[in-house]
């Protein structure tokens, strides 16, 4: 079957940096993709990544490794309205997106 | 960048009554989109595959007879939960892929409906 996993929960400070792995295991690969949602809203979309390597946009960067099935979104110089969810989907061969559960994502003072 | 609208944002009424629920690509074409629920502290469901101009493809445990939909241009495609009852009370989110299927889907901003 088709499985994405990442961390449920994760906490981090402000001003700090933390990473969200997402390992996959999908029939076929066409890209992956990282979302935002906060808490009562619609996602929003952060990263694409199909090629191996590091995707930087801003205080965000996104990585993948195909031959791994295992991805990870970075975020930097945290700031409290980065408390969100985080969902990590992968479109298959059939380029259909099969969603991670999402990890929350909890920013201390 | 590509947006999707959806409407209307908030819906609370009494249990037994229908509700349509609209979502429109404003400036691409999208010939398919998705409809997705989500309860609270839940992952997103994906509910089902909306294709312009033809039948919708749900999937399991979705009922189509309860949650129908109409895709019948490139811009719009509609849900509707007829006779809702609590248990239907969830955020449903649409969103769209462009023609070519390579971009990100962009989602609409949700609904939240809430059966009395």
């Amino acid at each position: 079957g088709q499985n994405i996993d990442q961390p449920t929960e994760m906490t981090a400070t402000e001003g700090a940096i933390v990473q969200i792995n997402c390992t996959y295991q999908t029939s076929g690969f066409n890209g992956l993709f990282w979302y935002q949602q906060h808490a009562g809203e619609a996602p929003t979309f952060l990263s694409y990544n199909v090629l191996d390597g590091l995707e930087e946009k801003g205080r965000f960067s996104s990585f993948l490794s195909r031959s791994k099935g295992y991805s990870y979104l970075l975020l930097k110089e945290l700031q409290m309205k980065d408390s969100a969810s985080y969902l990590c989907a992968v479109k298959d061969s059939n380029y259909q997106l099969i969603w991670g559960a999402g990890t929350k994502l909890i920013i201390k003072p | 960048g590509a947006v999707v609208s959806q409407h209307p944002s908030r819906v609370i009424c009494k249990s037994g009554t229908s509700v349509k629920i609209e979502c429109r690509s404003l400036d691409f074409q999208a010939t398919t989109m998705f409809w997705y629920r989500q309860f609270p502290k839940q992952s997103l469901m994906l509910m089902a595959t909306s294709n312009e101009g033809s039948k919708a493809t749900y999937e399991q445990g979705v009922e189509k007879d309860k949650f129908l939909i109409n895709h019948a241009s490139l811009t719009l495609s509609t849900l509707t939960v007829t006779s809702a009852h609590p248990e239907d009370s969830s955020f449903y989110i649409c969103s769209a892929r462009d023609l070519s299927g390579h971009q990100p889907q962009h989602f609409g901003d949700g609904t939240r409906l809430s059966i009395l």
